[in-house]
This record gives structure tokens, sequence and C-alpha cells, in this order.
């Protein structure tokens, strides 16, 4: 069974920097695509950064790029979200979630979240 | 970017009901959309893939169609557990896009 487990969420200063990981389980985590998509509070969904199954390609949100890095680590089934200047405007459940990719590459499995508050 | 505009924000339906959600794309994107739920405090489940395609364990009761730039996702015979936001995703070209959510409430 598919499972993924975000960790690494809190609270932090604005301008502040925190590390959000991921932990695949359950599929050969280098087969796929990747990807962060976040929900602030009471609001929809927005698709915040995407990495292809070697690292090799990476896609950002506008808002986002120079400031978060998505990264992974195949041997240990991990995916990463560096995020550094952070803005309050970044607060937000932030979700891994798997990309299968067949004719087109579309969402198939989501984690359950973590909470990150940008707060002085 | 791809705007995605769904309509209606929210609706309210009894168990039983058929609902029907829409979802206008800016522009022509194929059928590359996909239709999600998220019941309330809980992560989004993926429901619809390619417009119309039913993800693995996902009840007949959930349909979707439409190609270009309208799509449709309709849910038949309404069940308690089906009261929750839906939203839809455009994954043609980044930056993927969602629409706003759809919250069907019970009447």
């Amino acid at each position: 069974e598919v499972h993924l487990v975000e960790s690494g969420g809190g609270l932090v200063q604005p301008g502040g920097s925190l590390r959000l990981s991921c932990a695949a389980s359950g599929f050969t985590f280098s087969n796929y695509w990747m990807s962060w998509v976040r929900q602030a509070p009471g609001m929809g969904l927005e698709w915040v950064a995407s990495i292809r199954q070697l690292g090799t390609e990476k896609h950002y949100l506008d808002s986002v790029k120079g400031r978060f890095t998505t990264s992974r680590d195949n041997a240990k089934n991990s995916l990463y979200l560096q995020m550094n200047s952070l803005r309050v405007e970044d607060t937000a459940v932030y979700y891994c979630v798997r990309v299968f990719c067949g004719t087109t590459c579309y969402y198939d499995y989501w984690g359950q979240g973590t909470l990150v508050t940008v707060s002085s | 970017d791809i705007q995605m505009t769904q309509s209606p924000s929210s609706l309210s339906a009894s168990v039983g009901d058929t609902v029907t959600i829409t979802c206008r794309a800016s522009q022509g994107i194929y059928n590359h959309v996909a239709w999600f739920q998220q019941r309330p405090g809980k992560a989004p489940k993926s429901l619809i893939y390619d417009a119309s395609s039913l993800q693995s364990g996902v009840p007949s009761q959930f349909s979707g169609s439409g190609s270009g730039t309208d799509f449709t996702l309709t849910i038949t015979s309404l069940q308690p557990e089906d009261f929750a936001t839906y939203y839809c995703q455009q994954y043609n070209s980044y930056p993927l896009t969602f629409g706003g959510g759809t919250k069907v409430e019970i009447k």
C-alpha cells in the first residue's frame, strides 16, 4: 500500500527557514515524479513544485522560485522541500503527492500534510 | 498561466441527488484534467484523471467528461460521505493550476 508521510512543519518567523520531508513507502519511489501542493487556511489547493525521478528536472511556482528548493534521496525513499526566506503568505498545509505517468502524468496518492505557520 | 474557473463555488443537495460541477480552462488543454475530493480536515483524494478515467477504487457514481476547455464532474446518487469540497486541476502545462473548489453541502 502506498504511504506518503510528511514531517518538518512548524512555527517559524518571517524570513526564517524550514525543511519539509516526505517519507514514501509501498512503491518504487525512484520510478515516480513527485510534487508538493499547499493549502492556506480556509483556501484552495496550490501547486508548489515538482521533481523528476532522478531529480534532473524541477519546476516551481513563480512565487517560491529562488526561495524554495525541492530535492529527493531515492536511496532513502524521501522527498524534501527546503523553504528559505519564508513569508506570512507561505502559511499552509503542505502535501506531498505522487505523480503517475502513463501517456500523461497525473496525481494519484497524497500524504496527510504538514502545517507550516509563518508568523512573528 | 492556465486559469481553471470552477462553478458553482458551493451547492446544496440531498442524499440520492445527482450533482454536476463544471470547470472551464482559459485555453485548450486536451483532456489533461483531474478531479479531487477533500473532506473537512482531510487530505485531498484523487478521483478522476484524463478528464474521464476513474482512479482505482473510486466508485462508479463519480464520472467525468469534457475536452478542450470545458469539463464536468458528475456525482450520482449522493451519499453522506460525498458531502465535501471538489477541485479540478489542469496538468497540461506548468504551472499546474487548480480550480477554486466546489463545496457540496447537505440541503
